[in-house]
């Protein structure tokens, strides 16, 4: 049973710069949740996909976009980068946007 | 008043010890309530619902009051790989989960 994956693991970016993080659910899920974790705190929710659509919405700048694909994994878009978007980026998934979700290992990123 | 509030902790306790966290939450509209634990520069993992009735798995005790809107885990007979980052997740509006910042706690010998 594939669990939830994202890749990639680490990434190094320098300010101003747009990168893309990616996430496949665990099999037999279709809805995607983003999260960003900073140090110290616990993860935020960015937004959720499902049905290759945007379906909620955290209190993230529209610098954060993402996308859903026929087969249920995700990408996670982020422009302008900024020092302070340094942190653990995590995806989680789950079955017709029930609540229990399910993460996967993240993807660390950071912004010099 | 943040969303969901917890205990930063450490709590350093010996194996073997009963250990308590709580965790308390402004949204009086949640409906669901978990505990995940997280390790260190690892993902969160679920480590059981929070039930109205209250549920126990093992070890661990959930307990949830609405009227005081507080949630609680109990966990008996420690032990070493209990030693982690708890952390208290509420439904907010809809379908989006917000966590509380953590509770750490280290288990010794």
């Amino acid at each position: 049973d594939a669990g939830v994956t994202q890749s990639p693991t680490h990434l190094i970016k320098t300010r101003g710069q747009q990168v893309t993080l990616r996430c496949s659910p665990k099999s037999g899920h279709d809805t995607v949740s983003w999260y960003q974790q900073a140090l110290g705190q616990g993860p935020q929710f960015i937004f959720q996909y499902y049905e290759e659509e945007e379906r909620q919405r955290g209190n993230f700048p529209d610098r954060f976009s993402g996308h859903q694909f026929p087969n249920y994994s995700s990408e996670l878009n982020v422009n302008a980068l900024l020092l302070g978007d340094s942190a653990l980026y995590l995806c989680a998934s789950s079955l017709r946007r029930q609540e229990t979700q399910y993460f996967g290992p993240g993807t660390r990123l950071l912004v010099l | 008043r943040k969303e969901v509030e917890q205990d930063p902790g450490p709590f350093n306790v010996p194996e073997g010890a009963t250990v308590a966290f709580n965790c308390t939450y402004s949204n009086s509209a949640s409906q669901s309530f978990f505990w995940y634990r997280q390790d260190c520069r690892k993902e969160p993992k679920l480590l059981m619902s929070v039930y109205s009735s209250g549920n126990e798995d093992g070890r661990f005790t959930a307990q949830l009051n609405r009227a005081s809107q507080y949630i609680s885990l109990l966990i008996r007979d420690s032990k070493l790989s209990d030693s982690a980052t708890y952390l208290c997740v509420v439904n907010g509006q809809g379908n989006d989960m917000r966590f509380g910042a953590g509770t750490r706690l280290t288990v010794k010998p």
